[in-house]
């Protein structure tokens, strides 16, 4: 099993770009979240999603947009990106809604 | 709001015991959870403790729960240099069935030799 994986990696962004941030998961988890990492700010949820079809607002939702087409993915989408959104960005899965399991991360920067 | 507080830093040596403290605020909180992220890389779960229960052991690690006094604690027995990482307290937010956690800002452990 991959576990959670996030693609891509590293990403360079233009104030105004759009890009869509993808996670998948083979758990078969049901719950999927989207947090940010900031220096000193610990993580931040952004989005999150109970199942397949549903996505759900979390602490600092502004300026994201997320989509849980099929249950193993679950995408992040910025469509202007502004150099506030410089961050690193988790995504989660869990089968019960208690233990959470993290990918590696997506390194972006917005210029 | 709920909040979550931690110490920033912390410096041991080797072979000492390490104690990362944290403090809650939301009493309802069912679950508690310590995680771990090594440079580089993302969290991962180390251990976590139902309210119910004030202490749990787990090899090297025992995390502590004082609920009157919202406090959680971390203590990793022998510290090795391996151990040298961020450590984030969590708590499950207010209505948290969908397993919203609230995060730390982490304490970041230095291990030396």
């Amino acid at each position: 099993n991959a576990g959670v994986t996030q693609t891509p990696k590293f990403r360079v962004l233009k104030t105004g770009q759009s890009m869509t941030l993808l996670c998948a998961q083979d758990m078969n988890h049901e719950y999927m979240y989207w947090y940010r990492q900031d220096p000193g700010m610990g993580l931040r949820l952004i989005h999150y999603s109970v199942g397949e079809g549903t996505t759900a607002k979390g602490e600092v939702p502004d300026g994201y947009n997320v989509s849980r087409l099929k249950k193993q993915n679950f995408l992040l989408g910025l469509e202007s990106a502004a150099p506030s959104q410089t961050s690193v960005y988790f995504c989660a899965s869990s089968g019960d809604g208690y233990e959470q399991y993290f990918g590696p991360g997506t390194r972006l920067t917005v210029t | 709001g709920e909040d979550v507080e931690q110490s920033l830093f912390l410096s041991v040596r080797e072979g000492d015991s390490s104690v990362i403290n944290c403090t809650y605020t939301d009493s309802s909180s069912t679950y508690l959870y310590w995680y771990k992220q090594e440079p580089g890389a993302g969290l991962q779960l180390l251990t976590y403790i139902f309210s119910n229960m004030d202490m749990k052991q787990d090899q090297r690690l025992t995390v502590l729960l004082n609920k009157k006094d919202k406090h959680l604690s971390l203590r990793i027995a022998d510290t090795q240099t391996g151990d040298s990482a961020i450590y984030f307290c969590a708590e499950v937010s207010h209505g948290g069935s969908q397993g919203n956690l609230i995060f730390g800002k982490g304490t970041k452990l230095s291990v030396k030799p």
